[in-house]
């Protein structure tokens, strides 16, 4: 069954460096999301992404965030100046449909601890 | 304003018994998904109930929605051990016109089935 996998499944960094995680969604979906899930506390949406350009972004998604689909099959975030509150788990998702928003299928995760 | 808050916190049942989850949101939507999380693992999506659906059902899994309450519930029956897991209910809102995939996750329900 397709599934949508991310890379790192872990990284450690140090604040103030730039992390990019990737993720791969499922081949024919064509609109792609990151969320975020901070330890213990909900998750939050960060981004949705479709034909190349943002669809939508939370209040969360600030300039220190970007995401891109440079190749086709990849989809990345970004983080261009960790800091400690980045922690977090950071899924990536994809869907077949956008509008109005149907199911969503999750990647396993990319955990990202900024010391 | 919270959106998709779910109670119980933490549910602890028997195999066999039944788990009834219930979530409530504040504003207007387009639908109401409902996914599971292993500890540690991403999200899977359970069932999609939209705002002019009452109920819906999937294998062992029911969902009602009630959208003069703003109220939703996922009722497990027969539980298996391997229900283990966070439930989270997640709604897609109408307000402002289309949403691009922005879900708006509650914290979750912890559902412990005891073998």
């Amino acid at each position: 069954e397709p599934e949508v996998t991310q890379t790192p499944s872990h990284q450690v960094t140090q604040m103030g460096q730039e992390v990019i995680l990737r993720c791969v969604p499922i081949s024919n979906h064509l609109y792609f999301y990151w969320y975020r899930q901070i330890l213990g506390q909900k998750v939050e949406f960060l981004v949705s992404f479709y034909n190349n350009e943002i669809s939508e972004k939370s209040e969360i998604f600030d300039d220190q965030f970007s995401v891109e689909r440079p190749d086709g099959s990849n989809f990345t975030l970004k983080i261009r100046s960790t800091k400690l509150e980045d922690s977090a788990m950071y899924f990536c998702a994809s869907s077949r449909e956008g509008r109005n928003t149907g199911e969503l299928f999750f990647g396993e995760g990319s955990r990202l601890t900024v010391l | 304003s919270q959106q998709g808050e779910e109670d119980p916190q933490a549910l602890s049942i028997q195999e066999g018994e039944n788990a009834t989850m219930n979530c409530s949101y504040k504003t207007s939507i387009n639908n109401l998904q409902w996914y599971r999380q292993n500890s540690g693992r991403g999200l899977v999506h359970l069932i999609l109930i939209r705002s002019n659906e009452r109920e819906k059902h999937s294998g062992r899994l029911r969902v009602t929605l009630d959208t003069s309450k703003k109220s939703s519930s996922l009722l497990i029956t027969a539980s298996r051990a391997a229900d283990t897991a966070s439930y989270f209910c997640a709604t897609a809102s109408n307000a402002g016109g289309t949403s691009y995939g922005k879900l708006t996750f509650g914290q979750g329900t912890i559902l412990t089935v005891h073998p």
